[in-house]
């Protein structure tokens, strides 16, 4: 496996499920994050993690639970949402920490409905 | 706050024709970085190109260039020659450092439509 992979790519939960979103980079970068893009608001920054510690939390909803174990992996529980959370989940690496100048490398995202 | 302008919201034209995208920013900061993305169908949003704050040179990769212009806060992504696989969503990018780590402020993303 190569870049930023995502698990899985499509999910559809109710509002009482409780599930998990999987995210692994493969290039060695210490800092990952979560976005949220909807139709609404294309391209929203939920989480950022450094060196494996939170930096940002973009005031995002309690249902909403980051975890990252090591640099790797990245981890959104996920409970009681509710529809408007449906939205594609898109996660991203770079080299950080606290470095301007690189790039992010983005993830193919996950398709997450909520019923 | 950082803020990052793309007042083209859908843009369609045909193929061989150029086309530019628009990004207008606005920061604070003597020094920062801008991106431009690009989002096929398929999802997952793949870096085109950086540029630094201090470095106005524009940019030429192969049918793509970029129009950086510190006087106007723009940084603009003209598409020469387009084609059908140049159909995305576009994305313009400034960067900041938060908390330790990099933050990437976008735009509201240009959806470019080229038609055969």
């Amino acid at each position: 496996e190569t870049g930023v992979t995502q698990t899985p790519r499509h999910l559809v939960m109710g509002m009482t499920n409780k599930k998990s979103l999987k995210c692994e980079q493969h290039l060695g970068h210490n800092a990952m994050y979560w976005y949220k893009q909807s139709a609404k608001k294309p391209l929203e920054l939920m989480f950022v993690y450094s060196l494996e510690e939170r930096v940002e939390n973009n005031s995002v909803p309690s249902r909403f639970s980051p975890e990252c174990p090591n640099s790797s992996h990245l981890f959104l529980h996920l409970h009681t949402l509710q529809p408007e959370d449906s939205a594609l989940y898109l996660c991203a690496s770079s080299p950080g920490p606290g470095l301007l100048s690189y790039e992010q490398y983005f993830g193919p995202g996950t398709r997450l409905t909520v019923t | 706050a950082q803020k990052v302008t793309q007042a083209q919201t859908e843009i369609s034209v045909v193929e061989k024709e150029d086309v530019t995208l628009d990004c207008v920013y606005e920061t604070r900061d003597t020094t920062y970085y801008l991106f431009w993305y690009k989002q096929p169908p398929s999802g997952e949003l793949v870096f085109l190109i950086r540029r630094n704050s201090f470095d106005e040179q524009n940019e030429i990769s192969g049918r793509y260039s970029w129009n950086f212009q510190k006087s106007t806060s723009s940084f603009n992504f003209t598409i020469t020659a387009s084609q059908v696989v140049d159909s995305a969503v576009y994305f313009c990018a400034l960067s900041e450092a938060r908390g330790g780590a990099q933050k990437l402020v976008f735009g509201q993303g240009t959806r470019l439509t080229i038609n055969p």
